[in-house]
């Protein structure tokens, strides 16, 4: 499967707690995001790399937040002091640029429920 | 005004029918134009995109794009129950970094 990985898939968590999720981009894209999308809602940008640069942040993005993508490969979306609206599902797509379109897949998410 | 704007539905249709889907988008910097299939408690899947005025035509699949008026539609000929699911409609706007989603119209194939 050279699709884009993410995982853990399910991530129960006490509200307090840091959590992490780790995405793996499909090979050769250059371009990962981390988008969250809750119930009845469309995704949301947080972020963007292009390579291991993070060239821009959403105001969604509180301090509790962060986002790393050593040498550019894959990428890790940390968050500290859990709350009970963090939960929701945090996806990451990549892309590489084709022609005059630039197509985001996305993989299959990861769910976190604070309670 | 959300930069994308779907109407939340569920847009019901019989199995065999067409259904069409509308999206309108607010900035007219939108290069880019993306629809995508969402099943419920899955990902988004992409179905198609489109980047020029006019009709591209994919399998059961059409999508259509009006900049003038800013306006994408999906339609899906042949309706089967498999494709009931959310469809998402994403814009990509000049700076080539940002994917803005609308919240999805619901769609019901029934049987």
């Amino acid at each position: 499967d050279t699709g884009v990985s993410q995982n853990p898939r399910h991530k129960i968590t006490k509200r307090g707690q840091n959590v992490t999720f780790r995405c793996d981009p499909i090979s050769e894209h250059n371009r990962l995001y981390w988008y969250r999308q809750t119930l009845g809602q469309g995704p949301e940008f947080l972020t963007y790399f292009q390579n291991e640069a993070q060239l821009e942040k959403s105001r969604l993005l509180s301090d509790r937040f962060s986002a790393e993508r050593p040498k550019g490969s894959f990428s890790t979306l940390e968050i500290q002091r859990t709350e009970q609206g963090d939960s929701a599902m945090y996806l990451c797509a990549s892309s590489y640029p084709v022609g005059s379109g630039n197509t985001i897949y996305f993989g299959e998410g990861s769910w976190l429920t604070v309670v | 005004q959300k930069e994308v704007e779907q109407n939340s539905g569920p847009l019901s249709v019989p199995e065999g029918a067409i259904a069409s889907l509308n999206c309108t988008y607010s900035d007219r910097g939108s290069q880019s134009f993306f629809w995508y299939r969402q099943y419920s408690g899955k990902s988004p899947e992409l179905i198609m995109s489109i980047y020029s005025n006019g009709d591209k035509e994919d399998g059961r699949f059409t999508a259509q794009l009006n900049k003038a008026s800013q306006y994408v539609s999906l339609l899906i000929r042949d309706s089967q129950p498999s494709d009931s699911a959310t469809y998402l409609c994403a814009v990509n706007i000049y700076n080539f970094n940002k994917f803005y989603f609308g919240s999805g119209t619901k769609l019901n194939v029934k049987p």
